[in-house]
């Protein structure tokens, strides 16, 4: 039969606004994190990364923080606009290999 | 630009067939990864691969393999397809220490 699914917490804004997206990692370890923009029927898209020794940084209109004391990264998407409209994970990455391990996910809805 | 390019967007198979998803890279990237996603679960790693022939289980191996004969090829292949394969599949490639490129995704379903 059908499985069902997690429903994903989703996030509204007015358009004009800020929105900050929040992504708590699991390994201490994790030294390099990304967060990637996933629209309707696409593969996802990178935004902006981390590494650990830094604990801010900032793109277009985009800022991710990170507190490593409480294993908590940030997204900062400042006057959003409808096209910003998308499932939104971090990933972080765990070992040598490159693997990245993802977040569940947040919808952002952008209400012009 | 990195261009990562799934083969297949849509397929439809039956339970018990053999189905391969093929991808391929063209910025001769070392790293290649299958990943699967599914409504609120995130994406989950199958296999990856670091270096042509070179293969690693991800977390979620179980009824799959995978084939790196040539360094932009990698495909994911599905021995006897069951109905909880249903998902979508995310090719990603990477250099050496850098950020994942992912394809546009190939939507599975077995029926």
């Amino acid at each position: 039969g059908e499985s069902v699914g997690l429903h994903l917490p989703t996030l509204s804004v007015q358009e004009g606004d800020n929105s900050i997206i929040n992504c708590a990692y699991s390994n201490s370890a994790s030294d390099y994190f990304i967060w990637y923009k996933q629209e309707s029927g696409k593969g996802p898209q990178f935004i902006i990364d981390i590494r650990s020794n830094m604990d801010k940084r900032q793109g277009q209109r985009v800022t991710v923080l990170l507190n490593k004391t409480v294993k908590h990264l940030s997204l900062q998407i400042a006057a959003t606009q409808p096209g910003d409209s998308a499932v939104y994970f971090c990933a972080e990455r765990r070992d040598n290999f490159n693997k990245f391990y993802f977040g569940s996910g947040t919808k952002l809805n952008v209400k012009p | 630009d990195v261009k990562v390019t799934q083969s297949s967007r849509y397929l439809v198979k039956r339970t018990g067939e053999k189905v391969f998803l093929e991808c391929v890279q063209d910025m001769d990237h070392e790293n290649m990864f299958w990943y699967r996603q599914d409504p609120g679960l995130g994406l989950r790693l199958i296999y990856f691969s670091y270096d042509v022939k070179m293969k690693e289980k991800g977390d979620i191996p179980e009824g799959y393999s995978v084939s790196r004969e040539k360094k932009e090829r990698f495909s994911l292949i599905l021995e006897s397809a069951s109905t909880n394969q249903t998902s979508m599949y995310l090719c990603a490639t990477s250099p050496r220490g850098g950020e994942l490129f992912f394809g546009e995704g190939s939507r599975l379903t077995v029926l």
